[in-house]
């Protein structure tokens, strides 16, 4: 069974910071790795995905993956008070009777 | 226009009792899943399923039965509710393919046994 594992649990930066999440997981055929975030009292969204070794960016966004090193990452870029919410990683192999295996979150506070 | 929708969002029953709850879809998708969601311990998949009438046994299935009657409604059962399973009902629908496999949440559903 594929274990996913986050770090850390909880992290508390202040407005403007560079926020770094980190994701390790088992199974080196996964094929992917997404970061969900979900504010409070809220369901979790979507945040980004990433399918191939490599970096993406989306606005102050960034998801590393590294198959080798069975380890994706999240980084926030000028981290905002909105911001503050539950960041789930998530990890997949795409088949038949797909579904995804699931970090414990890790709690991020951007102070003002 | 939420494409995926759960009811009741909040339900208290007592212990013993029978509880259903519902999700509805408007992405088309194939794939629905139940998780509940408790504090230490993440989302945990109960039940899911591909397409009417198919169910697949999640990770922690014990005392909940599922039913998908279409591509768009599925059904979490709780026949004899326990204090145990007060907790936090999250529906997600999917499709999987090379480049995409995300999941779409429904709002939730908060269930607590007396």
């Amino acid at each position: 069974q594929q274990k996913v594992q986050q770090s850390p649990e909880s992290l508390i930066v202040p407005e403007g910071a560079m926020t770094s999440l980190n994701c390790t997981f088992s199974d080196s055929a996964s094929q992917y790795f997404a970061w969900y975030r979900q504010h409070s009292g809220k369901a979790p969204k979507a945040l980004m995905s990433i399918f191939s070794n490599g970096e993406k960016e989306e606005g102050r966004f960034t998801i590393h993956l590294n198959k080798a090193s069975l380890h994706f990452s999240l980084h926030i870029r000028d981290s905002q008070p909105s911001d503050s919410a539950l960041y789930l990683c998530a990890v997949a192999h795409v088949g038949d009777n797909s579904k995804l295996i699931w970090g414990l979150g890790t709690s991020l506070v951007v102070n003002p | 226009e939420a494409a995926v929708t759960q009811s009741p969002r909040n339900k208290v029953t007592v212990t013993g009792g029978n509880v259903t709850l519902s999700c509805r879809q408007t992405n088309s998708h194939n794939y629905m899943y139940w998780y509940r969601q408790d504090t230490g311990h993440g989302l945990r998949l109960i039940h899911y399923s591909y397409g009417a009438g198919n169910l697949q046994i999640g990770d922690v299935p014990d005392g909940y039965k599922a039913t998908r009657t279409t591509q768009e409604d599925f059904f979490l059962l709780l026949e004899l509710a326990s204090p145990s399973q007060t907790s936090l009902y999250f529906c997600a629908s999917s499709d999987w393919g090379l480049n995409y496999a995300e999941q779409f949440f429904g709002p939730g559903t908060r269930l607590t046994v007396l």
